[in-house]
């Protein structure tokens, strides 16, 4: 059980474009939802908390008009990078909680040259 | 500021030998410690948890957890070369079920 998919796994997008990312729970119902950055060698880096019918919370530092997050359902929230750079590649993953139990989604690999 | 401290290793040891990972946090408040493995270029994955004072045992994962100390460990017996990989130790407050991680241990098991 507690199962997070990530779609999709891997993008190439050219600078300027927009780019959305889903992450669903499969088997369980997640109020709260993280996304999480993370740069090669580094740690994971919270970006924001994602609230089914609410608005997300973004970490300090976080642009919240650059990366849009949506968590319409109890099962579904998406992150969109809006006109990506290069400085926005990185490993962008996702997570939903289960009884204060993190569960990740596979994560996925954004390439923007 | 909420921390979670590891070292950073990497923690060498010999397959079949016990290897054993340390973390430390910072706020006394926090309820609810978290081990979780992540391999090169992959997610992380839940590995076990521990909400009490005391060792929890799965398989060959050892959880111990000293909140006098506000110490949290993971020991791996037998550990095998599969097992090498970076274990991040994760805390929460249960406010809001958002986790403080440390920056992670790197396990280098060798044949």
């Amino acid at each position: 059980g507690a199962v997070v998919s990530q779609h999709p796994s891997r993008v190439i997008c050219k600078s300027g474009t927009s780019v959305k990312i889903e992450c669903r729970s499969l088997d369980f119902q997640a109020t709260t939802m993280f996304w999480y950055r993370q740069f090669p060698k580094q740690s994971l880096m919270l970006m924001a908390t994602s609230n089914e019918g609410s608005k997300a919370t973004y970490e300090q530092g976080v642009e919240k008009d650059k990366f849009l997050i949506n968590h319409a359902s109890l099962t579904l929230s998406t992150l969109t990078v809006t006109s990506a750079h290069p400085e926005d590649s990185s490993f962008y993953i996702c997570s939903g909680t289960l009884e204060e139990t993190q569960y990740f989604g596979p994560g996925t690999r954004l390439l923007v040259l | 500021q909420k921390e979670v401290e590891q070292n950073s290793g990497p923690l060498s040891v010999p397959e079949g030998a016990i290897a054993s990972l340390n973390c430390t946090y910072s706020d006394r408040g926090s309820q609810s410690f978290f081990w979780y493995r992540q391999y090169s270029g992959k997610s992380p994955e839940l590995i076990m948890f521990i909400y009490s004072n005391g060792d929890k045992e799965d398989g060959r994962f050892t959880a111990q957890l000293n909140k006098a100390s506000q110490y949290v460990s993971l020991l791996i017996r037998d550990s095998q070369p599969s097992d090498s990989a970076t274990y991040l130790c994760a805390v929460n407050d249960n406010a809001g079920n958002m986790l403080t991680f440390g920056g992670g241990t790197r396990l280098m098991v060798k044949p």
